[in-house]
C-alpha cells in the first residue's frame, strides 16, 4: 500500500538544524509531488513547502526560506527536510505528505506520514 | 497571503445530528479548497479535495460546497468517529493556508 514512513522523534538545542526523513513506498517516487507541514503543540496547520521529487526542485513558504532545505534522494524512495536555527517556537509535530495526484504540484495532501515530533530545548 | 478563517472554531454535536463547518478565504480562490479531518495523535486525513469532491473511500456522510470565498463542510448523521478537528486548506495561491481548526465535540 501507499505509504509515508518518517523518521523518529529528536531532541535539538537551540540554534542547532535538525533533519527529518520521509521514507516512500508503494508507488513511483519521482511521479508525485511531496510537501511538509508543521504543527506545534495543541496548534493548527503550516503548510512549510514541497519538493518535486523527479527534478528536486522545491517551493518555500517564505516565513521558512532561508532556514529550510528539502531534498531527496530518488535511490531509496526518501525525502528530507530540514530546519536550521531552531528555537523554541520550532518544537511542533513535522509531516510529509504526498499529493493526491502524480503530474503537477497541487495541495491535496495523501497520504501522510506519520508525523515526527522535534522538540528545541536546552 | 490569503488568510483562511474557519467557523465555529469548536461545537458540541450529538450522534445522528447534522453538522456545518465554514470556511472563508480572505480573497476569491476558485474551488481550490480541501478539507482535511484530524484525531489526537494522528495525521490528518483528506475528505474533499477541489471544494467538492470525495476522496476514495469517505464515508457519503461528508459533503463539501462552496466556490470563490465560502466554503461549506456539511457533515450529516454524525458518528462517533467523526468526533475530530477539521481543517480547511486553499491551495489557490502561495503559500498555502489552512484555516484555524473547528473541534466537533460529543454533547
Amino acid at each position: 500500500q501507499v505509504q509515508l514512513v518518517q523518521s523518529g522523534a529528536e531532541v535539538q538545542k537551540p540554534g542547532a538544524s535538525v533533519k527529518v526523513s520521509c521514507k516512500a513506498s508503494g508507488y513511483k517516487f519521482i511521479d508525485y509531488y511531496v510537501h511538509w507541514v508543521r504543527q506545534a503543540p495543541g496548534q493548527g496547520l503550516e503548510w512549510m513547502g514541497w519538493i518535486n521529487p523527479k527534478t528536486g526542485d522545491t517551493y518555500y513558504a517564505q516565513k521558512f526560506q532561508g532556514r529550510v532545505t528539502m531534498t531527496r534522494d530518488t535511490s531509496v524512495s526518501i525525502v528530507y527536510m530540514e530546519l536550521s536555527r531552531l528555537t523554541s517556537d520550532d518544537t511542533a509535530v513535522f509531516y510529509c505528505a504526498r499529493d493526491l495526484l502524480m503530474g503537477d504540484v497541487q495541495g491535496w495532501f495523501d497520504p501522510w506520514g506519520q508525523g515526527t515530533l522535534v522538540t528545541v530545548s536546552s | 497571503a490569503i488568510q483562511m478563517t474557519q467557523s465555529p472554531s469548536s461545537l458540541s454535536a450529538s450522534v445522528g445530528d447534522r453538522v456545518t463547518i465554514t470556511c472563508r478565504a480572505s480573497q476569491g480562490i476558485r474551488n481550490d479548497l480541501g478539507w482535511y479531518q484530524q484525531t489526537p495523535g494522528k495525521p490528518p486525513k483528506l475528505l474533499i479535495f477541489g471544494a467538492s469532491k470525495l476522496e476514495s473511500g469517505v464515508p457519503s456522510r461528508f459533503s463539501g460546497s462552496g466556490s470563490g470565498t465560502d466554503f461549506t463542510l456539511t457533515i450529516s448523521n454524525l458518528q462517533p468517529e467523526d468526533f475530530a478537528t477539521y481543517y480547511c486548506l486553499q491551495d489557490y495561491s502561495y503559500p498555502y493556508a489552512f484555516g484555524q481548526g473547528t473541534k466537533v465535540e460529543i454533547k
